[in-house]
């Protein structure tokens, strides 16, 4: 499986924009870019996935480096809300692969 | 997005009883469904998947007679941790795909053996 790399934590001060970066230097041309989070307590939730372009939807948008090696999770303003762990996971394009996580970012809010 | 749902949301039980998870996919039918266990501060880790009417596939060290799945339905998926013990404690998620996609999760189940 093609392995993404995310920093451990980051924080955010609440309403300035988030960056949660995600390095796949070996993903495949076939590979989506999926990103979950999962708040405390709670299973994870759906955030946004793309493939070459940016993407854009009410929860977030997608940033994807030109040569995909890359993705940035852009969160416009974030609320104490959005306080997750933020997944970034690659599937291939068709989806078949079962969902493996790896660590993380732990994304701090703070007031 | 679509629903599913886990039952019960939370249990304490003895060590060397028997428990089940119950694991509903609410608005869709779902052909594969997955297992996770979650440990504090940890990540989720793949247990098992399921497929509707054939025998799951349990990931390398899960041990297959305790962890008991079973999909006889394509909205239900159930897990029953047998004889479980004080380290099987753990947060157990569940989730089901409708289409390649689109993989939706439960909200888990907080197991606590005592």
């Amino acid at each position: 499986d093609a392995k993404t790399t995310q920093p451990n934590s980051m924080e955010s001060n609440e309403e300035e924009p988030v960056h949660l970066p995600c390095n796949h230097s070996t993903i495949s041309g076939t590979d989506y870019i999926h990103w979950y989070r999962q708040l405390p307590s709670q299973g994870p939730e759906y955030v946004i996935h793309g493939l070459t372009s940016n993407v854009n939807n009410r929860m977030a948008s997608l940033a994807i480096a030109e040569d995909r090696k890359s993705s940035t999770l852009i969160l416009h303003r974030a609320t104490l809300r959005d306080a997750a762990v933020y997944y970034c996971i690659l599937r291939d394009f068709e989806g078949y692969q079962k969902v493996t996580f790896g660590t993380g970012t732990k994304l701090q809010v703070i007031p | 997005g679509a629903v599913v749902s886990q039952h019960p949301s939370r249990v304490i039980c003895k060590s060397g009883t028997s428990v089940k998870i119950e694991c509903r996919s609410l608005d869709f039918q779902a052909t594969t469904m997955f297992w996770y266990r979650q440990f504090p501060k940890k990540s989720l880790m793949l247990m098992a998947t399921s497929n509707e009417g054939s025998k799951a596939t349990y990931e390398q060290g899960v041990e297959k007679d305790k962890f008991l799945i079973n999909h006889a339905s394509l909205t239900l998926s159930t897990l029953t941790v047998t004889s479980a013990h004080p380290e099987d404690s753990s947060f157990y998620i569940c989730s089901a795909r409708d289409n390649p996609n689109e993989q939706f999760f439960g909200p888990g189940t907080r197991l606590t053996v005592l």
